[in-house]
């Protein structure tokens, strides 16, 4: 693994179904960043985690949930798709420093029907 | 509230110089990025400015005015692969990143 990954790379999903965004980064990363992209909108933090054990929300964490257990994995859950929830997510890390740019991964594209 | 503004689009010559404007409204200021996005792809990291003045890097030169809560991405040489969106943002007082909707620029040649 070189930098940061995310799996699967686009999934469909049907209404009410549960389903986990896995992403994996070997930098030693403290801080991850799971954010929705959206035609005509910014980036949007849904939820972060400065270091392992600790995870925050974000500005639109509603409908989602993440897990910290280890410094590398940082998988965010939906716990029952909805149609409003299809948008391209990406997960990001950084060393969490001061002026610390973020790395992102290759993002999944969801569909919820 | 937070807000951050940037054009929708520009178009610009190949081979010539564009400059992408940012303006930005946010609770505290720990610093501004910006980052290159490319269609279907990842954004990637272009510059960071965090104190007043310009920051030159290759073709690429950011700049900031934290009292006026004004930036610009300055690009030269222009080439067709410089196609892309151009995304501002600003690391607010919880230090989280403010995303701008990004700005798309299409190169002609």
């Amino acid at each position: 693994i070189a930098g940061i990954t995310q799996a699967p790379t686009s999934q469909i999903l049907a209404a009410g179904r549960r389903m986990t965004l896995r992403c994996t980064q070997d930098m030693r990363h403290n801080a991850m960043y799971w954010y929705r992209q959206d035609l005509g909108l910014g980036l949007r933090l849904i939820h972060y985690s400065n270091t392992a054990g600790t995870t925050g929300k974000g500005e639109v964490p509603d409908g989602y949930s993440v897990s910290r257990a280890n410094t590398d994995d940082f998988p965010l859950t939906l716990a029952s798709a909805v149609p409003s929830q299809t948008s391209v997510y990406f997960c990001a890390s950084s060393d969490g420093t001061s002026g610390s740019e973020q790395f992102f991964g290759p993002g999944t594209r969801l569909t919820v029907l | 509230g937070q807000n951050i503004d940037q054009p929708t689009e520009m178009t610009a010559t190949e081979g010539a110089i564009v400059q992408i404007n940012c303006t930005y409204q946010t609770s505290g200021f720990n610093g501004l990025f910006w980052y290159q996005q490319h269609a279907g792809e990842a954004p990637t990291f272009l510059s960071y400015n965090v104190l007043d003045g310009l920051e030159e890097k290759g073709r690429f030169s950011s700049f900031l005015s934290r009292s006026k809560g004004y930036s610009y991405l300055l690009l030269k040489e222009l080439q067709m692969k410089d196609s892309a969106s151009y995304l501002c943002a600003v690391r607010d007082s919880n230090y989280q990143l403010i995303w701008g909707a990004g700005t798309k620029l299409i190169i002609k040649p």
